[in-house]
């Protein structure tokens, strides 16, 4: 599975955007990447997910570099709520009927300050 | 709609004794996930089974067996607990390419 690379940590301050960056630079042509967050005592929730182009829903934006070897997460105004750990992964559709497994990293505690 | 629903939430058990953690789906997906969170770690898999008859290991197995009993339930089954399976035990049901739900965790502690 390919890999990816997180900053351990990121502070932010309520009402300003939040870019989570994320680097794959071994990514394939048919990985798919995913962004998920997990609350304090809580189960991981989904976020956002695209292949090359960039993706805006509800809760934020993912914008995939040209080269698709680094990825951002944008949340547009940060909230108290948001404060979670971020989990960017890579996963390959094309894996027959299991469309690849879904492997967890460290993912990036995000802190924000009132 | 429930989505993931897992049992139970909180177990105790001691060296040695069995359980099964159970875990259900109401959302028709064909692939489904168990995991596990150690404090202050990311998810790691323990098994998965990506649709109805079939399950394959994952990156953490040793210790465990699983039971894809019907597409909508999914049971991990420690035969003999140890301490080193205290955890909290994440089961999640996948929409094919798109996203995963995941339930609200079973927290296990081995004494």
């Amino acid at each position: 599975d390919a890999k990816t690379t997180q900053p351990n940590s990121m502070e932010s301050n309520e009402e300003e955007p939040v870019h989570l960056p994320c680097n794959h630079s071994t990514i394939s042509g048919t990985d798919y990447i995913h962004w998920y967050r997990q609350l304090p005592s809580q189960g991981p929730e989904y976020v956002i997910h695209g292949l090359t182009s960039n993706v805006n829903n509800r809760m934020a934006s993912l914008a995939i570099a040209e080269d698709r070897k680094s990825s951002t997460l944008i949340l547009h105004r940060a909230t108290l709520r948001d404060a979670a750990v971020y989990y960017c992964i890579l996963r390959d559709v094309m894996s027959g009927t299991s469309y690849g497994k879904l492997t967890f990293g460290q993912g990036t505690i995000l802190t924000v300050h009132p | 709609n429930a989505g993931v629903t897992q049992t139970p939430k909180f177990q105790v058990l001691k060296t040695g004794q069995s359980m099964t953690l159970q875990c259900a789906q109401d959302m028709n997906h064909n692939s489904m996930y168990w995991y596990r969170q150690d404090p202050g770690m990311g998810l790691r898999l323990i098994y998965y089974s990506a649709s109805e008859g079939t399950t394959d290991k994952g990156e953490v197995p040793n210790g465990y067996n699983v039971s894809r009993l019907n597409k909508r339930e999914f049971s991990l089954r420690l035969e003999s607990a140890a301490p080193s399976q205290t955890s909290v035990y994440f089961c999640a049901s996948i929409r094919e390419r798109y996203e995963a739900f995941f339930g609200q965790g079973t927290r296990l502690t081995v004494v």
